[in-house]
C-alpha cells in the first residue's frame, strides 16, 4: 500500500509569490491534515479536510488556504508569500477523523522564501 | 486552551540504556495521545496510540502511558538502540475529529 505522498520536495520561492503543494493520501483514506513544522514554533496545525470540507482550522491568516478533490487528494496555497513562511509542510492521512486513528504522514514539502 | 510541553528537549544516552520521555498537557479533557517519531528532515511515523480510556500501550521495546488526571504521558524505551536516534513528540486530541496539537519534542541520542 503506497504512503502519503508530497510534491514538490523542496521548493524556493521570493516574497509576495504565491505557492501550491500537494498531497496524495494512503488509498481509501479521506481525511488529510496539512501542518507547518517550523524551529522556532514546532508542529503547528493548518487545516482539515474531510469529504472535500474543511473541518478543522488553525490559527493561520487567510494567506494560507486549502482544498481537497473528490478523490481525497488536497492542495495547500500560500498567497503573497512572506520570509516567515519558510518552512516544512506536513500533510497526514488518515481513514476517518484525525483526533481518533493513527495519522499517517508524508515526507513533507520544504518551502524557503527569499 | 491545550499546551503540550516535552521534558527534556533533547537527551543524550549510551547504547543499552533504558529511557524515558515525558510529555505534559494542560486540558485533562482529551480523546486520545499519540507518540511520533521524526527523523531528521523527514515525515512523522507512528509509534503508539492511547486513547483516553486506556492506561497504557505496548510496541516491541516501546511502552507508553496515559495518566489523564495529571495531564502526564510518558514514553518508555528499553535497551536504546543507535536507530532509536530521532526526535520523538507527543500530540492529543480534545475529541476523535478535533484537531491535533504536538508537543515540541524531545531530541534523542543514542551514542553506540
Amino acid at each position: 500500500k503506497a504512503g502519503v505522498t508530497q510534491t514538490p520536495r523542496y521548493l524556493i520561492k521570493t516574497r509576495g509569490q504565491q505557492v501550491t503543494l500537494s498531497c496524495s493520501p494512503i488509498s481509501g483514506h479521506r481525511s488529510v491534515s496539512w501542518y507547518q513544522q517550523t524551529p522556532g514554533q514546532g508542529l503547528q496545525f493548518l487545516f482539515e479536510y474531510f469529504s472535500e470540507t474543511q473541518r478543522n482550522k488553525g490559527n493561520f491568516p487567510g494567506r494560507f488556504s486549502g482544498r481537497q478533490f473528490s478523490n481525497s487528494r488536497s492542495e495547500m496555497n500560500v498567497s503573497t508569500l512572506e520570509l516567515g513562511d519558510s518552512a516544512l509542510y506536513l500533510c497526514a492521512s488518515s481513514l476517518i477523523a484525525l483526533g481518533q486513528e493513527t495519522q499517517y504522514f508524508g515526507p513533507g514539502t520544504r518551502l524557503l522564501v527569499l | 486552551k491545550q499546551e503540550v510541553t516535552q521534558i527534556p528537549a533533547a537527551l543524550s544516552v549510551p547504547e543499552g540504556e533504558n529511557l524515558v520521555l515525558n510529555c505534559s498537557f494542560t486540558d485533562s479533557a482529551i480523546y486520545n495521545l499519540q507518540w511520533f517519531r521524526q527523523d531528521p528532515g523527514k515525515g512523522l511515523t507512528s509509534l503508539l496510540l492511547i486513547q483516553s480510556s486506556q492506561r497504557e500501550q505496548t510496541s516491541g521495546r516501546l511502552n507508553a502511558s496515559l495518566d489523564k488526571s495529571s495531564g502526564r504521558s510518558t514514553l518508555y524505551i528499553a535497551a536504546s538502540q543507535p536507530g532509536d536516534s530521532a526526535t520523538y513528540l507527543c500530540a492529543v486530541s480534545r475529541t476523535s475529529y478535533d484537531k491535533v496539537i504536538f508537543g515540541p519534542g524531545t531530541s534523542l541520542s543514542v551514542i553506540p
